[in-house]
């Protein structure tokens, strides 16, 4: 089973800060098969970013994916109030699917 | 537009079975698979199985034995099946589309979920 661990497991800003969160895999993970989900309290994940680095339909430009390999990550230029949630990374590089722990972003 | 909703139990005794109806609108259960994925505090997201668009199925190793996903394309209707549950099912349940061509393994759409407890 391909592990991923996400960090941190809880990070805070102040709108307009530059955020970055990271997915590790414990084995390589082709890049397009790697994405990320957003989860509001109280609501179902959606898909926020595909395949590394494309954004899901209505997600704003403000953020962004990239990595390869064993090494992912999730930035969001300048934060807003809306994007407090928790960030989920998932994976396919064989069964069973697999997911991350979760970045939960607070916003200050 | 795509739509997944769910209809279950919410409460379900120690050893008995958990039975989810998925149905679909928006889309074809014939050209889309639905997943299956639970979420517990404990062990955050967890992928659980998936019907493929051509009726075949595969599942997670950790609950092959006690789980069974099927569907009935006329209905748009998927159902979702778990044997011997314990306390430690307790979560809530997702069925998700499979994404289109261009999200490879991703899940596009979800169901509102359905909150299950496992006690007597």
């Amino acid at each position: 089973e391909n592990v991923l661990t996400q960090s941190p497991a809880i990070m805070s800003a102040s709108p307009g800060e530059k955020v970055t969160m990271t997915c590790r895999a414990s084995s390589s993970v082709s890049s397009s098969y790697l994405h990320w989900y957003q989860q509001k309290s109280g609501a179902s994940p959606k898909l926020w970013i595909y395949s590394t680095s494309n954004l899901a339909s209505g997600v704003p430009a403000r953020f962004s994916g990239s990595g390869s390999g064993t090494s992912y990550s999730l930035t969001i230029s300048s934060v807003e109030a809306e994007d407090a949630a928790t960030y989920y990374c998932q994976q396919y590089s064989g069964y069973p699917y697999t997911f991350g722990g979760g970045t939960k972003l607070e916003i200050k | 537009q795509v739509q997944l909703k769910q209809s279950g139990p919410g409460l379900v005794q120690p050893s008995q079975s958990l039975s989810i109806t998925c149905t679909v609108s928006g889309f074809s259960l014939t050209s889309y698979g639905v997943h299956w994925v639970r979420q517990s505090p404990g062990k955050g997201l967890e992928w659980l199985g998936v019907i493929w668009s051509g009726g075949s199925t595969d599942y997670n190793a950790a609950f092959i034995s006690r789980l069974s996903i099927s569907k009935d394309n006329s209905k748009s209707q998927v159902f979702f099946k778990m044997n011997s549950l314990q306390a430690n099912d307790t979560a809530i349940y997702y069925c998700a589309r499979k994404g289109g061509s261009s999200y490879l393994y991703a899940m596009d759409y979800w169901g509102q979920g359905t909150s299950v407890t496992v006690s007597s």
